[in-house]
């Protein structure tokens, strides 16, 4: 299975704090994405980043790709508590063809 | 300009009964994808729609199946519900491009379905 999974599978820090999590998969991949849901709501998009890229920044967002390790980190940096979400990375190897890990179920306390 | 909407938000059947989700895709969007969610998982892909075609279909057995009408919405249909088929399904849409991969996935806030 090419299916990403993230780790930690929780993650709880103060307002203000930076959070980190990663991400890795098995095979080969055009784009990796990270996405965020809400309390069992829609995925909203944060990222993406293509294969030969490996750093991008957003915002308060930064992700890193590493694809000789198959892996990647989304950084949150000056976390809120409007943060408080699920986080998933979602790899493309095949059209439109996405495989979700099982999330990153961050909490920001304020 | 209307994102992706899905229809029911929430619904509850029997087991053995069928059931009908439906989705509009954002506009200018010609594809659309339906994924799985259960509880505490991550979205698992079921299948995806272009040209109101299948394209592409993940590890779902043939209760589960498609339609994609000319104006791009879709519907999930799936036969013969089982009590593991509760999940929050999501529809995503995404405007066909060529070369490698693909930009981002627009989804809808899902269809919570409850196997009694």
């Amino acid at each position: 299975s090419q299916q990403g999974e993230e780790d930690p599978q929780a993650l709880s820090i103060q307002e203000g704090e930076n959070a980190t999590m990663n991400c890795s998969y098995k095979t080969s991949i055009n784009n990796l994405q990270w996405y965020r849901q809400n309390s069992g709501r829609g995925l909203v998009h944060l990222i993406l980043i293509r294969s030969n890229e490996r750093e991008k920044h957003s915002g308060r967002l930064r992700v890193t790709l590493d694809t000789s390790k198959k892996s990647s980190s989304l950084l949150i940096t000056a976390s809120r508590a409007a943060d408080t979400a699920s986080y998933f990375c979602a790899t493309d190897a095949n059209f439109n063809k996405f495989y979700f890990g099982s999330g990153t179920k961050l909490n920001v306390k304020p | 300009d209307a994102g992706v909407t899905q229809s029911p938000t929430h619904l509850i059947k029997t087991r053995g009964q069928q059931v009908t989700l439906r989705c509009s895709p954002k506009s200018g969007h010609d594809t659309v994808s339906w994924y799985q969610q259960a509880l505490g998982q991550g979205p698992q892909f079921i299948f995806q729609y272009y040209e109101e075609e299948e394209r592409q279909r993940g590890n779902f057995p043939d209760r589960f199946s498609g339609h994609q009408f000319p104006n791009y919405s879709s519907e999930l249909n799936v036969n013969a519900l089982l009590l593991g088929d509760s999940a929050l399904y999501l529809c995503a849409s995404s405007p066909r491009t060529s070369g490698r991969g693909t930009g981002e996935l627009f989804f809808g806030e899902g269809s919570r379905l409850t196997v009694l």
